[in-house]
């Protein structure tokens, strides 16, 4: 019964290639959300969908792309990965501003 | 551009103390400020949060103060226990937009 969840929690691969992460969240919720989180910890937002349409879009290369197909999925796709895309990825989803409820995480690691 | 910035990055307190933790941020629209809880490999989770016409907010061993004038807020964490030891990050959201501060690493002694 766990709320958010990302498939899958690791990732290796090499540079140059193409990765998908999915999330899925069962809350009910209609707002959700990428971020990344890089070897200082560092939180930052990527994208957010609401009601599967794209609300904020930070200044992410266009290599990533965000793909809702319905309201309590929002799944990313990664092109041509590069070195410094290894990170760890979280999805995350909300119902009230500011609340919201974050994934285990997906630890990628591009060698 | 910071816009919230956490201070300290790290933090050590014997068992039982009080851990504070600062967080001053420059945009005045925020409206609503969270803490959340991060242990290893885990995601953040939600901690406490307050609004900005609120000036302090208490649950449990955990208080939010909020210092609008000053555009600053810290955590206390009273009674720190081990189990409190994880990474904490303070918050502010505008229009369902979270900006993170850079997190501080607390650890209690025993």
């Amino acid at each position: 019964d766990t709320a958010v969840s990302q498939t899958p929690k690791y990732l290796v691969t090499q540079m140059g290639n193409d990765k998908s992460i999915k999330c899925e969240q069962n809350l009910g919720h209609d707002t959700m959300y990428w971020y990344k989180q890089d070897s200082k910890k560092f939180l930052k937002i990527m994208f957010s969908y609401n009601n599967k349409e794209l609300i904020i879009n930070e200044t992410v290369p266009n290599r990533f792309s965000p793909k809702s197909p319905d309201k309590a999925h929002l799944n990313l796709h990664i092109n041509s990965l590069e070195l410094g895309d290894s990170a760890v990825y979280f999805c995350a989803s909300s119902l009230l501003p500011g609340e919201q409820y974050f994934g285990p995480g997906t630890r990628l690691t591009v060698t | 551009q910071q816009q919230v910035k956490q201070s300290p990055q790290s933090l050590i307190v014997q068992k039982g103390g009080i851990s504070i933790i600062n967080c001053a941020y420059e945009n005045t629209a925020f409206d609503y400020f969270p803490w959340y809880q991060q242990f290893p490999g885990k995601g953040p989770a939600l901690l406490i949060a307050i609004r900005p016409d609120v000036s302090e907010k208490k649950e449990g061993r955990f208080t939010i103060s909020f210092n609008k004038s000053a555009k600053q807020f810290s955590l206390h964490i009273m009674d720190s226990q081990p189990g409190d030891s994880a990474t904490y990050f303070c918050a502010a959201d505008k229009t369902q937009k979270l900006v993170f501060g850079q997190g501080t690493r607390l650890t209690i002694n025993p």
